[in-house]
């Protein structure tokens, strides 16, 4: 199965990227990377996922290393609502089940 | 579209009751999952569906029971309440087919507290 490592915690000044790094050195090389906030205890917000190029979308950048080893999720303009908990998730090894594991929580700080 | 709808938001149980926690999806998607979170954890995997009438176990099944009859509902049954399966449970559903890159849609949960 896939397993994930992130930071704890992480503090970023509001206006500033927040970067939050990711190491998943176990994902199969056809296995998406998927990131997902959870702010306060609402259900998990999808954000974004790869697999081996770089991708953009209106939330969000991911840059995934060659190796796929690891990933980094930018927000660009950190804002006081991205405070969140962030869960990097590869999925268990041939099925569609995510592996969650207790991710980075990001305080954003004004 | 409502997405996935999850009822009810808050329950308290006594030790040994019955209840279902319902999930509906209306987004036609046909897999479907439950997970648990208790405090400060990450989710973990109850049950999944893979469509209408297939369900297997995750991590956590003990305690709990599942059907799928149609696409849309996914409830969770627990029979016997015990004070281990106080938590937030989330429902959650994606699609799996051609060109699916699989990401799941969660609902807001449900917070179930047995006393």
């Amino acid at each position: 199965d896939a397993k994930t490592t992130q930071p704890t915690s992480m503090d970023c000044a509001e206006g500033r990227a927040a970067n939050l790094p990711c190491n998943h050195s176990t994902i199969s090389g056809n296995e998406y990377v998927y990131w997902y906030r959870q702010i306060h205890s609402q259900g998990p917000q999808y954000i974004i996922h790869g697999l081996k190029n770089n991708e953009t979308n209106e939330m969000a950048s991911l840059i995934i290393t060659e190796d796929r080893k690891s990933s980094t999720l930018i927000l660009p303009h950190a804002t006081l609502r991205d405070t969140a908990v962030y869960y990097c998730i590869g999925p268990s090894s041939g099925t569609y089940k995510y592996i969650f594991g207790t991710g980075t929580r990001l305080k954003v700080l004004a | 579209n409502a997405g996935v709808t999850q009822t009810p938001k808050f329950r308290i149980l006594k030790i040994g009751q019955s209840m279902t926690l319902q999930c509906t999806q209306d987004m036609n998607h046909n897999y479907m999952y439950w997970y648990r979170q208790d405090p400060g954890m990450g989710l973990k995997l109850i049950y999944y569906s893979v469509g209408a009438g297939i369900t297997d176990k995750g991590e956590v099944p003990n305690g709990y029971n599942v059907s799928r009859s149609t696409t849309e509902d996914f409830p969770l049954r627990l029979e016997l309440a015990a004070p281990s399966q106080t938590s937030v449970y989330f429902c959650a559903s994606s699609y799996s087919g051609q060109g699916a890159t699989n990401e799941q849609f969660f609902g807001p949960g449900t917070r179930l507290t047995v006393l």
